[in-house]
C-alpha cells in the first residue's frame, strides 16, 4: 500500500493557459474525491467518482473545470483558462469498499500557483 | 446540510502542557465525524475518527476526542503536548452511508497548533 499519490506537486502557470493534475488512489480503493484548499481554510469539496461514474460535482466545480477518471483507477483534473483565483492546493483523496468506506485518505496535494 | 466550526484559528500549548482544541458540528442526520493532522505543504493525515461507535475515540499520536450529542462537539484532546505536534488541525464531518451526505467531508477552517519550549 504505496498511498495516494498526486502530480505534479506544485504547479506554477499563467492566467488563461490550462493545467491538468493527476491522482493515483490507493490500490481497491473504489471511490475517489478531489477538494481544493486555499490558503488558512480548510479543504472544499469539488468531486467524487465511485469507479469511473463522476458522482456528484460541487458548484464550486465552474465549466473551466473537468474531472475524469475513465478506467476508474487514477483520476485528473484539467482547469481550462486558469484564473490567479484558481491559485490552491487541489487535494486527492480515496476511500475503501467495505469495512471503514467512511475513512479518506490524502495524497500530498498539488499546490497550483496562476501568475 | 452540514457545517462544522473550530473554535480558535490559533492556539498556543507549552511542551507537556494540554492540547485543547474545539469543534462543533451542525447536521441533519447522525454524523460521522473526523480529526485530521496537516503539516506544511503536505496532505492530510487522519488522526481520529467517530463512527457512532463507542463516543471516546483514541487516534494516533496520543490523541483523543469524545462525542458530545447534546453539545453537538466533538473537541480533540492529547494530555502532553510535543514539539512534532505543531501543525493544522481539521475537524470534518459527513452523513451515515445511508444517506446523501455520506462520502463528502465538511471541513472546519483548521486550527494552527504553535508549540513553544
Amino acid at each position: 500500500d504505496t498511498g495516494v499519490s498526486q502530480d505534479p506537486r506544485h504547479k506554477i502557470t499563467k492566467r488563461g493557459q490550462n493545467v491538468t493534475f493527476r491522482c493515483d488512489p490507493i490500490s481497491e480503493h473504489n471511490r475517489l474525491y478531489w477538494y481544493r484548499q486555499t490558503l488558512g481554510q480548510g479543504p472544499e469539496f469539488l468531486t467524487y467518482f465511485q469507479n469511473e461514474a463522476q458522482l456528484e460535482k460541487s458548484r464550486l466545480l465552474s465549466d473551466r473545470f473537468s474531472a475524469e477518471r475513465p478506467k476508474g483507477s487514477f483520476s485528473t483534473l484539467e482547469i481550462q483558462r486558469t484564473e490567479q483565483g484558481d491559485s490552491a492546493m487541489y487535494l486527492c483523496a480515496s476511500s475503501p469498499t467495505g469495512t471503514g468506506k467512511e475513512t479518506q485518505y490524502f495524497g500530498p496535494g498539488t499546490r497550483l500557483l496562476v501568475l | 446540510a452540514q457545517s462544522v466550526t473550530q473554535l480558535g484559528s490559533h492556539v498556543s500549548v507549552s511542551e507537556g502542557a494540554l492540547v485543547l482544541l474545539r469543534c462543533n458540528y451542525s447536521s441533519s442526520v447522525p454524523p460521522y465525524l473526523f480529526w485530521y493532522v496537516q503539516y506544511p505543504n503536505q496532505g492530510l493525515q487522519l488522526l481520529l475518527k467517530y463512527t457512532s461507535a463507542a463516543t471516546l475515540v483514541k487516534g494516533i499520536n496520543g490523541f483523543e476526542a469524545e462525542f458530545k450529542k447534546s453539545e453537538t462537539s466533538f473537541h480533540l484532546t492529547k494530555p502532553s503536548a510535543h514539539m512534532s505536534d505543531a501543525a493544522e488541525y481539521f475537524c470534518a464531518v459527513s452523513g451515515e452511508r445511508t444517506t446523501d451526505s455520506w462520502g463528502k467531508l465538511q471541513f472546519g477552517a483548521g486550527t494552527q497548533v504553535v508549540v513553544t519550549p
